[in-house]
């Protein structure tokens, strides 16, 4: 089991730039979550996926950022156009179905710095 | 708003005394409640999980639950430097599969 795996590790990009994160979950895990973490604001659920659909978005901060999951074993994050306080470390995370107690597993995260 | 608070520290123990990390939930209907614990620089790792009330523990680690004080704690006996890390209650509320995290309690386990 590969865990879950996020690309790219680190992206430096410039302000008004796009931006694509992406997750691959753990092959069987069917909730998927991205988070946001900033030492302000801590851990933030931006979006959360089950079975490939978008349940919950009310953390997306705003319409610059939006997310897909086209099947279950991709997702992406994308910023267009990115700015400065996106520059934070985002992590994505799965879960296995009706999993009330396990939490999830993170995977490695991406940190974003937009200059 | 569903919160969940911890106190940012830094806690500083010494090597080999009990670290005790807590947490407190304004939900009343949560019913799943995690540790993670996440070293600088890298993502958070699962270490706990409790549901009911009392005590739960795996090897060092003792969560204790509170339901009615809306408390839940982690003890971690025989502390080592290798504990020092951010450790993050996470918190469930009843028929969801979205757990609210707090800030996080950083732990500094001193030689």
């Amino acid at each position: 089991d590969a865990g879950v795996i996020q690309s790219p590790r680190h992206e430096v990009t410039e302000m008004g730039q796009e931006v694509t994160l992406r997750c691959k979950p753990i092959s069987g895990h069917n909730s998927l979550f991205w988070y946001r973490q900033t030492m302000m604001r801590g851990l933030e659920l931006l979006i959360y996926f089950n079975n490939n659909v978008p349940i919950d978005d009310s953390g997306m901060p705003e319409d610059r950022f939006s997310a897909k999951m086209p099947n279950a074993s991709f997702s992406t994050l994308k910023i267009q156009p990115s700015e400065p306080r996106d520059s934070a470390v985002y992590f994505c995370a799965s879960s296995p179905p009706r999993a009330r107690g396990n939490g999830y597993t993170f995977g490695s995260g991406t940190r974003l710095t937009v200059v | 708003q569903k919160e969940v608070e911890q106190n940012s520290g830094p806690l500083s123990v010494p090597e080999g005394a009990i670290a005790s990390l807590n947490c407190t939930y304004s939900d009343r209907g949560s019913q799943s409640f995690f540790w993670y614990r996440q070293y600088s620089g890298k993502s958070p790792e699962l270490i706990m999980s409790i549901y009911s009330n009392g005590d739960k523990e795996d090897g060092r680690f003792t969560a204790q639950l509170n339901k009615a004080s809306q408390y839940v704690s982690l003890l971690i006996r025989d502390s080592q430097p290798s504990d020092s890390a951010t450790y993050l209650c996470a918190v469930k509320p009843g028929g969801s599969y979205i757990p609210t995290f707090g800030r996080g309690t950083s732990l500094i386990v001193h030689p």
